[in-house]
């Protein structure tokens, strides 16, 4: 059963602390992305990636957020330092660059930063 | 600035019902259209893509379809279900494997 997974599935950190989210896409699938879920301002790109290199990244925060693709099983979504306003559930997508291609989502990891 | 709108932001209908979910985009040149499905807490469930080419797309119950010229997309759900209570969200595409650009979602409620 091929999915998208991301840990920690729930994250409370304290203003100021790094947080680091991790995702493993779908075995195969050449591009990830990295979303944003808030009440506010519903669903954001933060950033994306095609074979392991970034394509926009132009909705994260240069100043605190990075995101990296190590390899092709795992992108990391970094913040630091975390502030209150980071609160929120990030979403980590995976798809293939072909005609039919779909967009698959993980479970989301749940920010709370106090 | 390309941007998704979905209305009503809310529904709630009675099991059984036929319902439309409407969703419009404010550029044409779209590659493909994607609806999810959502439930509380968790991810999102991809129910339908439809390529800039087609006219729609069925799997179900649910039907969507597709119109360029107008910039809109609509999801029909048969004889709806307490199931079937979520979010639905439309999100477009405007190249081969290109970011989403997401609506702010239809709440649904199927009542029994």
């Amino acid at each position: 059963d091929a999915r998208v997974t991301q840990t920690p599935r729930h994250k409370v950190t304290e203003m100021g602390q790094e947080v680091t989210m991790r995702c493993q896409p779908i075995l195969g699938h050449n591009t990830v992305f990295w979303y944003r879920q808030t009440m506010m301002q519903g669903l954001e790109l933060l950033a994306y990636f095609r074979n392991r290199a970034p394509l926009d990244d132009s909705g994260m925060p240069k100043d605190r957020f990075s995101a990296e693709m190590p390899d092709a099983t795992l992108a990391t979504l970094k913040i630091q330092p975390s502030e209150p306003r980071d609160s929120a559930v990030y979403f980590c997508a995976s798809g293939w660059t072909s005609l039919h291609t779909e967009a698959f989502f993980g479970q989301g990891t749940r920010l709370t930063v106090v | 600035k390309q941007e998704v709108t979905q209305i009503p932001a809310a529904l709630s209908v009675p099991e059984g019902e036929n319902l439309v979910l409407n969703c419009s985009f404010t550029d044409s040149a779209i590659y493909n259209l994607q609806w999810f499905r959502q439930d509380p807490g968790k991810g999102l469930t991809s129910l339908l893509l439809i390529q800039s080419s087609q006219r729609e797309q069925t799997s179900g119950r649910l039907n969507a379809s597709l119109d360029k010229s107008s910039g809109r997309s609509t999801l029909y759900i048969a004889a709806s279900q307490p199931g079937d209570s979520a979010t639905y969200l439309c999100a477009s595409s405007y190249n081969q494997g290109g970011k989403l650009i997401f609506g702010q979602g239809t709440e649904l409620s199927v009542k029994p």
